[in-house]
């Protein structure tokens, strides 16, 4: 079984402030991890992706991730807010094995303040 | 090279009526992924599918839904006699075949169906 819990369902920052956004995962066996950003009416775009290489992930717009295994944990990060960044970003795990299916958290809705 | 296509964007039904929602994946891509967004809510997995193939139908309520990947053609999302309930964002996702036992491919998310149940 695997499972994501998203702490914050909702995150503002300042503008040029550091971004971060939390995100715990579950799993029986080793993840894969993955960060997507949803913004509104749209499908989700893939920021960046965890696969058992190195630990520290750089993705797309200047956000990067850090795999903890010893804390289940796979926050995002960015270094400078801003504007365009307002979305919901939504933190998914995939187990490895025959199960392909992504669990997904809830959520955290970054609100970008000018 | 197109992304996921799915279609339509958006779509109303009353109550008792079909609701067929197609995705197109990339090309190339040969599995095929469902998912259910409710409002204020993340994303639920419904179904994986290869061509003419259920792989896994887990996340698929056992009745009034169903889908389908043929060997032409978009693959369909069934919704008979829908209710309120029913109502969300579906989105599609396609994927290359996995490289090896156990291997991830990253999953493309279409722009998505919103459904509105009168």
């Amino acid at each position: 079984a695997q499972s994501v819990t998203q702490l914050g369902s909702h995150v503002s920052v300042s503008e040029g402030a550091l971004v971060l956004l939390r995100c715990n995962y579950s799993s029986s066996v080793p993840p894969y991890l993955f960060w997507y950003v949803q913004y509104p009416n749209q499908g989700l775009q893939l920021l960046l992706k965890y696969t058992s290489a190195a630990t520290l992930v750089k993705g797309i717009n200047g956000f990067e991730a850090e795999f903890k295994k010893s804390e289940t944990s796979f926050h995002l990060t960015k270094p400078s807010a801003h504007m365009s960044d307002a979305a919901e970003y939504f933190c998914a795990v995939s187990s490895s094995g025959s199960a392909r299916q992504l669990t997904f958290g809830s959520g955290t809705q970054l609100t970008v303040l000018p | 090279n197109a992304g996921v296509m799915q279609n339509p964007r958006h779509l109303v039904r009353r109550r008792g009526q079909e609701a067929r929602l197609r995705c197109s994946p990339m090309k190339g891509h040969s599995h095929v992924y469902w998912y259910r967004q409710l409002p204020e809510e993340g994303l639920k997995f419904m179904v994986y599918l290869q061509k003419e193939n259920i792989i896994d139908e887990s996340g698929m309520p056992k009745e009034r839904f169903s889908a389908e990947f043929p060997k032409e053609g978009p693959s369909i999302l069934r919704i008979q006699q829908v209710v309120r309930g029913d109502s969300a964002a579906y989105f599609c996702a396609s994927s290359p075949r996995p490289s090896g036992r156990g291997s991830q491919e990253t999953q493309y998310f279409g722009p998505g169906t919103r459904l509105l149940v009168l």
